[in-house]
């Protein structure tokens, strides 16, 4: 299967701790997303790299949130000293830029993020 | 920013029967998906439709990107249909979800 993959799937830490989560987007996509979904809501937009550059980040994305996509390939996302309100899904998603506008994307699994 | 409405928010439906899903969007769009987010939280495409119509199965989509709104059609519904579905537009790059309907199909 070449689908986006996420790791862990699932993740339980105490509040103040690190994490970070590992997308692998599908292989000759160039652009990858990560987005963050709540109980229900919609995923919200956090950050987007085209290769290595990371052209985009929200607002949601504190000062505690960093990612990279160091060879334009997979991603991490780190979130440092967590607290409860961190706790959600986090999804990747990635496509492949062709032409002007089109940009379908395809979502991987997500990691589910409970902080205690 | 451009704003996604997504109708019903919720659907209780009795299997075989059929149902419309809205999606209405308050800007001119590139990109519009509709996805299928399953029990354990996997978004599914189910159809890439910035304008016209499409039909997978029995599934099919309607965009009228001038009127700025999207259908989603389900026929002959089935218990494994349940689950949420997402409308997501995007002027360029990044999506914005609709908040979703919840659609519950009984044996």
């Amino acid at each position: 299967d070449t689908g986006v993959s996420q790791n862990p799937r699932h993740k339980i830490t105490k509040r103040g701790q690190n994490v970070t989560f590992r997308c692998d987007p599908i292989s000759e996509h160039n652009r990858l997303y990560w987005y963050r979904q709540t109980l229900g809501q919609g995923p919200e937009f956090l950050t987007y790299f085209q290769n290595e550059a990371q052209l985009e980040k929200s607002r949601l994305l504190s000062d505690r949130f960093s990612a990279e996509r160091p060879k334009g390939s997979f991603s991490t996302l780190e979130i440092q000293r967590t607290e409860q309100g961190d706790s959600a899904m986090y999804l990747c998603a990635s496509s492949l830029k062709e032409g002007a506008s089109y940009n379908e994307q395809f979502f991987g699994p997500g990691t589910r993020l409970t902080v205690l | 920013g451009i704003q996604v409405e997504q109708s019903p928010p919720d659907l209780i439906l009795q299997e075989g029967a059929n149902s419309t899903l809205r999606c209405n969007f308050s800007d001119s769009v590139n990109n519009l998906q509709w996805f299928h987010q399953n029990p354990w939280g996997q978004l599914i495409n189910l159809f890439y439709i910035p304008s016209g119509t499409k039909q997978n199965g029995r599934l099919s989509a309607t965009t009228v990107a001038t009127e700025r709104y999207s259908l989603l059609y389900i026929s002959s519904s089935q218990t494994t249909d349940s689950g949420v579905y997402f409308c997501a537009v995007s002027g360029t790059y990044k999506y914005i979800f609709g908040t979703g309907t919840r659609l519950k199909v009984l044996a």
